[in-house]
């Protein structure tokens, strides 16, 4: 079963808005991870979380993690017709998973011009 | 440019038939993975290998095969056992092992339909 999972599973904004999504999991994890996928293409790494972090930032992007509730957030911030793509959640190798990372079925973004 | 290119972009499989999709990173990357994408979905596990000549199942292994013999090449192949082969291969990999905390670098997928 998926580890992470996103919230919601869609989500259309207009362009300048800022767009937020949710993941949340079930098990202690090292790190979490956020990937974006634009349509047809393979999947590119946007931040790491470290399960002893709370907050990250990365230009436009924001990624909070609250390990007590097993969730994590990412905020896209003044929005753009190319954010438009799904974006994933994946939590981090733990123990005896460790070098896998387990992935969420994700949001999909759109993002009105 | 250092990166991981998968062939074919599209893939074609007959009934009973076995295929074969590359993966080929140079990164010098040392832990290579393969998943499996249906529509709307996430990313499904099918194998990982993080050194040459060693690789392990991941959680969907059944119908599928591996190998390493190189650092640079992780091919899957699609055997006739898999019935439902139809999804987006997309092969990824990562520097170190054991390690969870590395990002992945992705290719562009292989897209596979049966005919």
């Amino acid at each position: 079963s998926q580890q992470g999972e996103e919230d919601p599973q869609a989500l259309s904004i207009q362009e300048g808005e800022n767009a937020t999504m949710n993941c949340s999991y079930k098990t202690s994890i090292n790190n979490l991870q956020w990937y974006r996928q634009n349509s047809g293409r393979g999947l590119v790494h946007l931040i790491l979380i470290r399960s002893n972090e709370r907050e990250k930032h990365s230009g436009r992007l924001r990624v909070t993690l609250d390990t007590s509730k097993k969730s994590s957030s990412l905020l896209i911030t003044a929005s753009r017709a190319a954010d438009t793509a799904s974006y994933f959640c994946a939590t981090g190798g733990h123990n005896t998973n460790a070098g896998k990372s387990t992935f969420g079925d994700g949001t999909t973004l759109t993002v009105k011009p | 440019d250092g990166g991981i290119t998968q062939s074919p972009k599209y893939l074609f499989r007959k009934e009973g038939q076995n295929v074969t999709l590359s993966c080929e990173q140079n990164l010098n990357h040392d832990a290579m993975y393969w998943y499996r994408q249906d529509p709307g979905q996430g990313l499904r596990l099918i194998y990982y290998s993080q050194i040459v000549n060693d690789f392990q199942k991941g959680d969907i292994a059944e119908g599928y095969s591996v190998s390493r013999e190189k650092k640079e090449s992780f091919p899957l192949t699609v055997t006739s056992a898999q019935k439902n082969p139809t999804a987006f291969y997309l092969c990824a990999s990562h520097f170190g092992t054991g390690d969870g905390n590395q990002p992945q670098h992705f290719g562009d997928g292989t897209r596979l339909s049966i005919l």
